[in-house]
């Protein structure tokens, strides 16, 4: 089983800051199979970004994927209010699919 | 646009059979395939397994011998069993679709308690 580790567990920031979420995976991911979701109280996780890089649909473009291999990060450009939230990746590259232990985004 | 629906029992005493419908509206169940996923109370998510509409399924290995995923094409439903369950067992279980791997529609998650 890949184990997807995030850090930090928590990021205390201000809206307007550039947030930066890793994720380092125990064994190496095709970018085609790593995902980031994002997650509000009560909401389901909800696709931000596939394919290691390609943003899914609605979401804006101050959020950014990039990484390969063991080593993939999650960019929000300039913090928004609708924006602190949790954030989890997930892969499926290897069976079984796995997703990272989250990292949540806070109002600084 | 893919919407999916969780229904079933909110309580389940230990021991007993967890029992959970996803139905699919929006998209013919013949298209991607169709997941559940678990969230425990201090928030990790699991993946239980996924079924295909052809009835190709593929369980987490770590549930394997208590999970059964079986779709209903004409009803467009699938569905979670999960037997012999535990306290372990409480968390919001989520269905999702998965097109290459990731999940773009999740369900709105039913919560579901193990106690007698």
């Amino acid at each position: 089983e890949i184990v997807l580790t995030q850090s930090p567990g928590t990021l205390s920031l201000s809206p307007g800051e550039r947030a930066t979420l890793s994720c380092r995976a125990s064994q190496s991911v095709s970018s085609t199979d790593l995902a980031w979701y994002q997650q509000k109280p009560g909401q389901a996780p909800r696709l931000v970004i596939y394919g290691a890089s390609s943003r899914a649909t609605a979401i804006p473009d101050r959020f950014s994927g990039s990484g390969s291999g063991t080593d993939f990060t999650l960019t929000i450009s300039r913090l928004e209010s609708e924006d602190f939230a949790m954030y989890y990746c997930q892969q499926f590259g290897s069976s079984p699919l796995t997703f990272g232990g989250g990292t949540k985004v806070e109002i600084k | 646009q893919v919407q999916l629906q969780e229904s079933g029992p909110g309580l389940v005493k230990p021991s007993e059979t967890l029992s959970l419908t996803c139905t699919v509206s929006g998209r013919s169940i013949s298209s991607y395939y169709w997941n559940w996923i678990r969230q425990f109370p201090g928030k990790g998510l699991e993946w239980i397994g996924y079924i295909y509409a052809s009835g190709t399924t593929n369980y987490n290995p770590s549930l394997k011998s208590r999970v059964t995923i079986s779709v209903d094409t004409s009803e467009n439903q699938f569905s979670l069993n999960l037997n012999a369950v535990t306290a372990a067992d409480t968390a919001v279980y989520y269905c999702a679709a998965a097109r290459g791997g990731h999940l773009p529609y999740w369900g709105q998650g039913t919560l579901v308690t193990v106690s007698s």
